[in-house]
């Protein structure tokens, strides 16, 4: 079954630090998509970056990029240069053949960023 | 702005009654997606619909419908509402299917049931 696991209930980084949030991924489908969405305490749910499981290169987004690790099943978003706007809900999501194409969501890590 | 809108933003009623949520997707995309998230948790999957079909359920109560019109515009139809139905709704909207399908959320629509 298709599963989707953020091992980090919440994070505290420093403003300007780099961060790294955790997702791994379980599915028998050799053809999948991975994203992020950003949810900010406003509530909008903001789509943040894809990568699909044949993409040769790491995707990147602005100062988003995913570290894809195929063989490890793990897909963490990496946030460069954080600003305090960044302090928001992050949830990693997975969308393959087994569910249908329906995007299977990770439980969130809460990050925040300290001034 | 994600381009999907949702209205109304807040919504207060009473236990028993039915509310109607509204979704329009962004210009060109076909599929209409709705997600129940209730306080601290994740989103749950509740429909989606494709070009004014039923594609998938979710979790949906049967006391929640949906549907999606001619012009991709969907409804998320609530009724004999209990405490526990307050959350913020989401609607979705993606192009098509297949694993690269980005969904683009709306604002949500904040219920709240006394």
């Amino acid at each position: 079954a298709q599963k989707i696991t953020q091992t980090q209930p919440g994070m505290f980084v420093q403003e300007k630090e780099a961060v790294t949030l955790d997702c791994t991924y379980d599915t028998s489908d050799p053809s999948y998509g991975l994203f992020w969405y950003k949810q900010p305490s406003s509530g909008e749910m903001i789509f943040l970056i894809y990568q699909g499981s044949y993409d040769q290169q790491n995707a990147t987004e602005g100062r988003y990029s995913l570290n894809f690790q195929k063989a490890r099943k793990s897909a963490n978003l990496v946030i460069s240069a954080s600003q305090l706007g960044d302090s928001a809900m992050y949830f990693c999501a997975m969308s393959s053949m087994d569910s249908n194409y329906q995007l299977i969501w990770g439980a969130g890590t809460k990050l925040i960023i300290k001034p | 702005d994600s381009g999907v809108t949702q209205t109304p933003k807040h919504l207060i009623t009473a236990t028993g009654q039915r509310v109607t949520l509204r979704c329009s997707p962004r210009s060109g995309d076909l599929s209409v997606y709705w997600y129940q998230q209730s306080l601290d948790q994740g989103l749950q999957f509740l429909i989606q619909y494709y070009n004014g079909e039923e594609r998938a359920k979710g979790n949906i109560l049967e006391r929640f419908s949906a549907q999606q019109f001619p012009d991709l515009h969907s409804e998320l139809n609530l009724s004999s509402l209990e405490l526990g139905d307050s959350a913020l709704y989401f609607c979705a909207s993606s192009k098509a299917g297949g694993a690269r399908n980005e969904q683009f959320f709306g604002p949500g629509t904040r219920l709240t049931v006394l």
